[in-house]
């Protein structure tokens, strides 16, 4: 049975500091895995989605890595600002399409 | 393009009674999934539908929880009679298997409040 966990599950950091989110995964057999950011009160938007066969993948100041042999992912954001204050989660998505997330990491960058 | 549409955004119930949330996906997606969002947990499938055809409902409790995709657009999710632990963010979200990757488009959720 896949799981999905993100460590920590909290973090604060002052504006500018590049910071990473960690996931990792049980089941290496995954389709693909995508970073999403979910606002408060908000639905979840996608940020970045990694192929199985793909290694990172960076969209402006983000980029993910993926590592399926270690079950393993990480989200890099440079310079951060305030305005990146938000939970990010990370799911494992399924051939059908499934998503298991994990629990979300809550980011609050102070100006 | 439009979004991932859902209604009611807020509903507040006693517990033992029902309620029915309305979602319709983005414009073209065969694939429609409904998720539970608990506080301070991330998302879980409940089901998956493939136009009117259901993938997967192995994490939806059926003796309360009901959804429906008739005609393979909108869907909506039932849940009768409810209670206290199905307070939750019910989160509709729609794909294209014909596109790259398979992005997942959600729509900003129906907060349920049981009391």
């Amino acid at each position: 049975k896949q799981e999905v966990t993100q460590i920590p599950a909290a973090l604060s950091v002052p504006e500018g500091e590049n910071l990473v989110l960690n996931c990792s995964f049980t089941d290496s057999a995954i389709y693909n895995l995508q970073w999403f950011r979910q606002d408060p009160g908000k639905g979840l938007t996608s940020l970045l989605l990694i192929q199985s066969s793909q290694r990172e993948q960076t969209s402006g100041r983000l980029n993910a890595s993926l590592d399926k042999s270690s079950g393993r992912s990480t989200l890099y954001i440079a310079a951060s600002q305030p305005g990146d204050s938000a939970t990010y989660l990370c799911a494992v998505g399924s051939y059908t399409g499934k998503l298991i997330f994990g629990q979300g990491t809550t980011l609050q960058v102070k100006p | 393009e439009a979004g991932v549409a859902q209604s009611p955004r807020y509903k507040i119930i006693e517990k033992r009674q029902s309620v029915a949330f309305w979602c319709n996906p983005i414009s073209g997606h065969a694939t429609l999934y409904w998720y539970q969002q608990i506080l301070g947990q991330g998302p879980k499938l409940l089901i998956q539908f493939q136009n009117n055809g259901v993938v997967d409902d192995s994490q939806l409790p059926k003796d309360r929880f009901s959804a429906e995709r008739l005609k393979g657009v909108d869907s909506t999710l039932k849940i009768q009679p409810a209670k206290l632990e199905d307070s939750a963010v019910y989160l509709c979200a729609s794909s294209d298997r014909r596109t790259v990757g398979n992005t997942i488009y959600f729509g900003e959720g129906s907060w349920l409040t049981v009391v």
